[in-house]
């Protein structure tokens, strides 16, 4: 079956860029989306079909996806998008998540 | 904008079915691919299952066996239900809207607020 593999745990200063991956076996054939998740709440789409970005989420994310790694961007990273991120997938008809990526803002 | 809310009980013992009822508001049921995903405490997102609003299912292999999905378009209602549970499958239920298929892409445009299931006797 289909595996995407995130880092657990990203920190970040504000005001810097964080970056947080997800790999998977030819994973830029596919198209990646990613989900931001705070505690107690539900999981809110911030990043689909690589790059796009729904109404609503703040210019500041941005995605990429090449090769085996899709790239959740946050540049100018704020207190409030601290968070855990979920990257996803869709593979011979089934749905993939990533393990998440837990990310802190300090 | 829709909104979807998850309802059924939050305790159900080990061995029994789990129920779960979405009911979707704010937008139409029809046309659209719906789906359940969970998070067991402290854990990651696993997709159980999804289906369109005419019925067709398609499931994670892992639960497959377990796994009903069904559909009410006249109640704007879609339910999960898993059997022979165990305190392994003690989580966090959502259900979701699949937004608008377009080749490989799927993603989830919409999502419950979730509701906690305990397996426990």
């Amino acid at each position: 079956s289909y595996e995407l593999t995130q880092p657990p745990s990203v920190s970040v200063s504000p005001g810097q860029t964080a970056n947080i991956t997800c790999s998977g076996d030819k994973l830029g054939d596919k198209y990646a989306c990613w989900y931001q998740q705070k505690p107690g709440q539900s999981p809110i789409l911030v990043i689909y079909q690589d790059k796009k970005r729904p109404s609503g989420i703040p210019e500041r994310f941005s995605g990429s996806n090449s090769g085996n790694t899709a790239t959740l961007t946050i540049s100018g990273t704020q207190a409030v998008d601290e968070a855990d991120y979920h990257c996803q997938a869709w593979d011979s008809n089934t749905v993939v998540f990533g393990g998440g990526t837990k990310l802190t803002v300090l | 904008q829709v909104q979807l809310q998850e309802s059924g009980p939050g305790l159900v013992k080990p061995s029994e079915t789990l129920s779960l009822t979405c009911n979707v508001s704010g937008g139409s049921i029809n046309n659209y691919y719906w789906s359940w995903i969970r998070q067991p405490p402290g854990k990651g997102l696993e997709w159980i299952g999804y289906i369109y609003y005419i019925g067709t299912t398609t499931k994670n292999p892992s639960l497959k066996s377990r796994v009903t999905l069904s559909v009410d378009t006249s109640k704007s209602q879609f339910s999960l239900q898993l059997s022979s549970v165990t305190p392994a499958d003690t989580a966090a239920y959502y259900c979701a809207r699949v937004g608008p298929i377009s080749g490989s892409s799927w993603y989830f445009d919409f999502w419950g607020q979730g509701t906690l299931v305990t397996v426990s006797a």
